[in-house]
């Protein structure tokens, strides 16, 4: 089993939806949270970062944290062409080491 | 405005080669990473460094070696690159342990 399921899409969605990306963890020790956007052949540009449990809102974007399910989610509000692209969560604090590990991604193509 | 920068977007090499991609960052970071990204497979772990000449292996550091010799700069080397390396390939920058990674724009390595 993956430390962190995401599932890869593609998510076809009409401009101006609300989106609804999501991961799952295994590791309840896992305290902070990252979401990531990656345009095709660009690096990934950090989107959301968030510590423990609860709900960060910035601009369209908000993400939500349950660690008592080990579930997080990043909705986009009035989804835009522009954010068409791969959406990396990611995840830290677990072993004491500096590592991160990430999620495949998820897909998402907003329809004009 | 954070900045990491990686010394080519686009690299063509030679199987047996020996290739150094260079990475930047201006934000006088502790931690900076290498990872490689294939579809299907994610950000996998190449090497780390949590200060100046300390470095860490990763997930898979198996035909990489990394040099940090200034807190700003942190070098990848493919020491005699074979086609299984080819990948896109990504720095990445954090102050602290598990706060915030930011990436470079990438470097899409093709060993021919």
């Amino acid at each position: 089993q993956k430390e962190v399921e995401q599932d890869p899409g593609p998510l076809s969605v009409p401009e101006g939806a609300i989106v609804s990306l999501n991961c799952t963890y295994s590791n309840s020790a896992f305290q902070y949270f990252m979401w990531y956007r990656q345009y095709s052949r660009k690096g990934p540009e950090l989107l959301m970062y968030t510590y423990s449990s609860g709900n960060k809102e910035d601009g369209r974007f908000t993400a939500q944290v349950d660690k008592s399910s080990k579930y997080i989610s990043l909705f986009i509000r009035d989804s835009q062409p522009s954010d068409s692209a791969t959406y990396l969560c990611a995840m830290s604090g677990a072993s004491g080491t500096y590592k991160y590990i990430f999620g495949t991604g998820t897909r998402l193509k907003v329809l004009a | 405005d954070v900045k990491v920068t990686q010394s080519s977007r686009y690299l063509v090499k030679r199987t047996g080669e020996k290739v150094f991609l260079e990475c930047v960052q201006d934000m006088d970071h502790e931690n900076m990473f290498w990872y490689r990204q294939d579809p299907g497979l994610g950000l996998r772990l190449i090497y780390f460094s949590y200060d100046v000449k300390m470095k860490e292996k990763g997930d898979i550091p198996e035909g990489y070696s990394v040099s940090r010799e200034k807190k700003e700069r942190f070098s990848l080397i493919l020491e005699s690159a074979s086609t299984n390396q080819t990948s896109m390939y990504l720095c990445a920058s954090s102050p602290q342990p598990d706060t915030e990674a930011f990436f470079g724009q990438g470097t899409r390595l093709t060993v021919v």
